[in-house]
């Protein structure tokens, strides 16, 4: 079956640090893959996507690149802020088939400190 | 204008109640899902309708039922409430096709 997994948190880090969370995916055909944020209080957000390998998506000063040869799509961003604090989910979406439902990993909470 | 929205935000019940979830979204989407956020923030997909058609229904139990009336709405109607059902439910659209999808602000239900 499609599944996917995420580096567990929570993951703690001061401003300006650089960020980086673990994405990888198990899929029967060809999907895309997506970094979902969630803030407080709040519903889900789509943060940046891919749709093919080696893409990369961008998006407030994230990235991530699809790498077929690794199955991941690890986050990454060089200098957090504490308005980045949320929990960051990885998802992927089979292009056929799956009723275009999204799989999502368990989420990873970050948390930025002064 | 909010494209996916859901009514009520928060939800408290006792159980053994018959409680619903409201969604509508204007964004013309074909496809309306819910979704299962448990208290450990995992995501689950629920149910997926399109164009009023049940095309997905992932094993939840029958005392939740979804009803579309129409391609904008996409109801949750949940029977017999357990303490267990006590999760966030998040609806979204998309359109067939479409890699992005809309997540409504999502509704807390607190069954006590």
């Amino acid at each position: 079956g499609n599944s996917v997994t995420q580096m567990e948190g929570p993951v703690t880090l001061s401003e300006e640090a650089f960020l980086t969370i673990n994405c990888t995916y198990t899929a029967t055909g060809y999907p895309s893959l997506f970094w979902y944020v969630q803030y407080p209080g709040e519903g889900l957000q789509l943060l940046l996507k891919a749709t093919k390998a080696d893409d990369k998506g961008s998006n407030k000063g994230f990235e991530a690149t699809y790498r077929k040869e690794t199955t991941s799509f690890h986050l990454e961003k060089g200098s957090v802020q504490v308005s980045d604090s949320a929990v960051y989910f990885c998802a992927l979406r089979l292009r056929t088939g799956g009723g275009n439902k999204l799989t999502f990993g368990t989420g990873t909470q970050l948390k930025v400190e002064l | 204008d909010t494209a996916v929205s859901q009514t009520p935000k928060y939800l408290v019940t006792q159980m053994g109640n018959d409680k619903s979830i409201k969604c509508e979204q204007n964004l013309g989407h074909d496809t309306m899902y819910w979704y299962k956020q448990d208290s450990k923030k995992f995501l689950k997909i629920m149910f997926s309708y399109n164009n009023k058609e049940l095309i997905i229904n992932e094993t939840v139990p029958n005392r939740f039922s979804p009803k579309s009336p129409d391609k904008a709405h996409l109801n949750l109607h949940i029977n017999s409430l357990e303490l267990g059902d006590s999760a966030v439910y998040f609806c979204a659209s998309s359109q067939p096709g479409s890699t992005e999808a809309f997540f409504g602000q999502g509704t807390r239900l607190t069954v006590v």
